[in-house]
């Protein structure tokens, strides 16, 4: 079956650095998706990966590793509104999205 | 301004009487897909459409319907809510997914069936 793991809830500091890890299984796979959602409101796009390696947008990063069938989002110099989930999500052989439950991220002053 | 629309934001009913959650994108996107979400489950798939007239059931697509008689409007429709479809409802489109382009999401609905 098709699968999705990422951890349920994580904690890190303002102005330190947090790697959100996923991995996933799928039929065929067309790249990877995250979304930032704060409570209670729209999942919002972070960030594609099809390739393997590192790709860096600002103070957030996202990795691939296709062989491994692994990725992590990577968030830099935290600031307190980075607290949200953070949902992982890969597209499948038939372009349909298989989402995992998502990444609370608590920060703390 | 590019978005998607769902009305209403929340919403409490009953049991057994029918309601229609509209959602509506002004971006001529093709594909629309509704999305339940509860707690430590994530975003569930219950119907999409790949255009007018074609849709297609998702992950959880019991208990409810869908129409999409225009582009721009794709409602999700409980004939007969149950308080197990009480959840957080978000609606989203995009460019067909072959294209592969992220989705914009409503801002969501959120339904307590009692």
């Amino acid at each position: 079956g098709q699968n999705i793991d990422q951890p349920t809830e994580m904690t890190a500091t303002e102005g330190a650095i947090v790697q959100i890890n996923c991995t996933y299984q799928t039929s065929g796979f067309n790249g990877l998706f995250w979304y930032q959602q704060h409570a209670g409101e729209a999942p919002t796009f972070l960030s594609y990966n099809v390739l393997d390696g590192l790709e860096e947008k600002g103070r957030f990063s996202s990795f691939l590793s296709r062989s491994k069938g692994y990725s992590y989002l990577l968030l830099k110099e935290l600031q307190m509104k980075d607290s949200a989930s953070y949902l992982c999500a890969a597209l499948d052989s038939n372009y349909q999205l298989i989402w995992g439950a998502g990444t609370k991220l608590i920060i703390k002053p | 301004e590019a978005q998607v629309t769902q009305n209403p934001r929340y919403l409490i009913t009953v049991t057994g009487k029918k309601l229609t959650v509209t959602c509506s994108q002004n971006m001529n996107h093709e594909y629309m897909s509704w999305y339940r979400q509860d707690p430590g489950l994530g975003l569930r798939q219950i119907y999409y459409s790949m255009n007018v007239e074609v849709t297609d059931k998702g992950d959880v697509p019991e208990g409810y319907k869908v129409s999409r008689k225009e582009k721009r409007n794709f409602p999700l429709i409980l004939e007969s809510p149950s308080p197990n479809q009480t959840s957080l409802y978000f609606c989203a489109s995009s460019p067909p997914p072959d294209r592969v382009h992220e989705q914009y999401f409503g801002p969501g609905t959120r339904l307590t069936v009692t």
